[in-house]
């Protein structure tokens, strides 16, 4: 059974980078994409990008280029997603995913994070 | 990019009726790489339905996914009080991942 642990929940000022992890367990870290969804408060899910570890490949949204950047340990089998230059339209639940189907930019998600909660406020 | 929109925006139903739930593209989706998930308040979603029709292990089969192209459907052919929820479809058949905007399933 395959599990994705989260860190915890954070406060960040704007302006400020927040870095939130994704512990896998009970699988084959590297032969799957792991991606990063965010829901913000009352709205729908919005992707930020993927990685591939066992490319050591990322892709990411056109409107976090530049912004967002999101790393894999293979030694920790643990996902991270960076975002910098935060604003409190950042404020979020951010998820990660795991691939069903393996090493693929394209694949449905499952299973999913809990979730990490990022607060961003003066 | 691939937009995605779903409708209708919100559906009111009651237990043991049919729930129709629609996802148009905006472009053709490759190889009809379209995903549907279903969320409950404080939960992450959970995977349906992939490749517009297989059902997810453990997904009940009163779920349905159907379509190609651009426009696909999800369908639950007798709703249980469970089933009340928000439904989120997701087109991964390019590298650049795309969300619709959910439909909201709730108690008539």
């Amino acid at each position: 059974q395959v599990q994705l642990v989260q860190s915890g929940a954070d406060v960040k000022r704007p302006g400020s980078s927040v870095k939130v992890s994704c512990a896998t367990s009970g699988g084959i870290f590297s032969s799957y994409a792991i991606s990063w969804v965010r829901q913000a408060p009352g709205q729908g899910l919005e992707w930020l990008g993927t990685v591939i570890p066992v490319f050591g490949t990322t892709n990411y949204a056109q409107k976090f280029q530049g912004r967002v950047t999101i790393t894999a340990d293979e030694s920790t089998s643990t996902v991270y997603m960076e975002l910098s230059s935060l604003r409190s339209e950042d404020t979020a639940v951010y998820f990660c995913a795991r691939a069903l189907e393996g090493p693929f930019w394209g694949s449905p998600l499952d299973p999913w994070g809990p979730g990490t909660l990022v607060t961003v406020s003066s | 990019e691939i937009v995605l929109t779903q409708s209708p925006g919100t559906l009111s139903l009651s237990a043991g009726e049919r729930a129709t739930l629609s996802c148009r593209a905006t472009q053709t989706v490759s190889s009809n790489y379209l995903a549907w998930y279903q969320q409950k308040p404080g939960q992450p979603p959970r995977l349906l339905i992939y490749a517009a029709s297989s059902r997810a292990t453990g997904i009940p089969d009163r779920f349905s996914g159907s379509g190609s192209g651009t426009d696909f459907t999800l369908t639950i052919s007798r709703l249980e009080p469970e089933d009340f929820a928000v439904y989120y479809c997701h087109q991964y058949g390019s590298s650049v991942n795309a969300f619709g905007q959910g439909t909201k399933l709730e108690i008539k």
